[in-house]
């Protein structure tokens, strides 16, 4: 079983200021991960799959990086909305299994 | 627009079957294709993916999960289940249904019901 491992879990950071979240599997996964964003009350939101290309309707400061074992979510300039929790999920085919990381909680400072 | 909502209980006793119900609108779950999730949200966690189904009866579960889950559809009124055996207090969790961004295969979630709490206590 492939586990995710988020860092950091709490990143304090003003608006303006760029985030920068990680993402390590315990093994390849080539590039079969995505990234969510989900705040309080709400259910989460596809930000990026495939490690780097943006879902339907996400602004242009969200972008993805990364193969293999590590990828990296930056929001490259906070604006107030964005301050949530953000997951990260792997995806793979044999055997057929998801799996989400255990969250970056995104706080204003 | 595809459309998910969740009904079911929001108190289950320890020990007793948790029951979901996930209603899909705007779509046919048998023309998208789709492998149908279950993913909870337990208080102060991260989430957890249940399982997933197609609805030619292909059902993939959590490892975790997979000696008390069972996932179904029901075509005719556009509805796919959970049941979770056997509760205890850590299945306290918002659970959520949801649809993927392409059929054929387990693929990242793109369309989410809004959730519904399910507490477990006596």
């Amino acid at each position: 079983e492939i586990v995710l491992t988020q860092s950091p879990d709490t990143l304090s950071l003003s608006p303006g200021e760029r985030a920068t979240l990680s993402c390590r599997a315990s093994q390849s996964v080539g590039s079969y991960l995505a990234w969510y964003q989900q705040k309080p009350g709400q259910p989460p939101r596809l930000l990026i799959y495939e490690a780097s290309n943006r879902a339907i309707g996400i602004p242009a400061r969200f972008s993805g990086g990364g193969s293999g074992t590590d990828f990296t979510l930056t929001i490259s300039s906070l604006e107030s909305e964005d301050f949530a929790v953000y997951y990260c999920q792997q995806r793979s085919n044999w055997p057929p299994a998801l799996t989400f990381g255990g969250g970056t909680k995104v706080e204003i400072k | 627009q595809l459309q998910l909502q969740e009904s079911g209980p929001g108190l289950v006793k320890p020990s007793e079957t948790l029951s979901l119900t996930c209603t899909v609108s705007g779509d046919s779950i048998i023309s998208s294709n789709y492998y149908w999730g279950w993913i909870r949200l337990p208080p102060g966690r991260g989430l957890e993916w249940i399982g997933s189904l197609y609805h030619r009866g292909s059902t993939y579960y959590n490892p975790s999960l997979k000696s008390r889950v069972t996932v179904s559809v029901d075509t005719s009124r556009n509805q796919f289940s959970l049941k979770l055996d056997s509760v205890t207090a850590a299945d306290t969790a918002v659970y959520y249904c949801a649809a993927p961004r392409n059929g054929y295969s387990l693929d990242y979630f793109h369309h989410w019901g809004q959730g519904t709490v399910v507490t477990v206590s006596s």
